[in-house]
């Protein structure tokens, strides 16, 4: 079975602060992890994903997460917050056997305070 | 290509009414999902299909749900009759079938039983 854990359901920063979103997993195989965005009505948008290659992935707005196994951790970075960043984050795992479809954390709301 | 494409976007029934959502995918992508999100538990998956054959359907939460993929470029989501309990919003999202490969969701249908 694979699970993600989100820690913390409401984080707030300051503007141009460093933003951490944290994740956790849990999966028997080696797993396929990705960071959705979700603005106030919309649908969910790939901020960026980890396929096995690098640890460490970039993805849009200036947001990275590093693949830690030894920690079983994805965390999601950001150096400088922004008003724009202002959403809901969501974690997800996939791996190769079992359903072969995401499954997501509860959710990370993130407000930035001017 | 226009992404995911749902409807109707929002939907207000009363209860014991038949609602029934739709979804066109991207062309190309195998799999399709259909999604649930509520405040109190987020976002299950509810069933998935692999080249229009339902292959995990164990997140229908009762017999009241059924879903059908009748070809590659369009699904349908009903449930009836509808309760106040289903009032959610539903995202149906589509990809291609490795399990590496990020999901694209459509905007969502707000669902209102009252």
């Amino acid at each position: 079975a694979q699970s993600v854990t989100q820690l913390g359901s409401h984080v707030s920063v300051s503007e141009g602060a460093l933003v951490l979103l944290r994740c956790n997993y849990s999966s028997s195989v080696p797993p396929y992890l990705f960071w959705y965005v979700q603005y106030p009505n919309q649908g969910l948008q790939l901020l960026l994903k980890y396929t096995s290659a690098a640890t460490l992935v970039k993805g849009i707005n200036g947001f990275e997460a590093e693949f830690k196994k030894s920690e079983t951790s994805f965390h999601l970075t950001k150096p400088s917050a922004h008003m724009s960043d202002a959403a809901e984050y969501f974690c997800a795992v996939n791996s190769d056997t079992g359903r072969r479809a995401l499954t997501f954390g509860s959710g990370t709301r993130l407000q930035v305070q001017p | 290509d226009a992404g995911v494409i749902q409807s109707p976007r929002h939907e207000v029934t009363e209860m014991g009414q038949e609602v029934t959502l739709r979804c066109k995918p991207i062309s190309g992508h195998n799999s399709l999902f259909w999604y649930r999100q509520t405040m109190m538990r987020g976002l299950e998956l509810l069933i998935y299909f692999n080249n229009n054959v339902p292959i995990d359907d164990s997140g229908m939460p009762e017999d009241r749900f059924s879903a059908k993929m009748p070809n590659a470029s369009f699904s349908t989501l009903k449930i009836q009759p509808s309760e106040p309990r289903d009032s959610a919003v539903y995202f149906c999202a589509s990809s291609l079938p490795s399990a590496n490969t990020e999901a694209f969701f459509g905007q969502g249908t707000r669902l209102t039983v009252v």
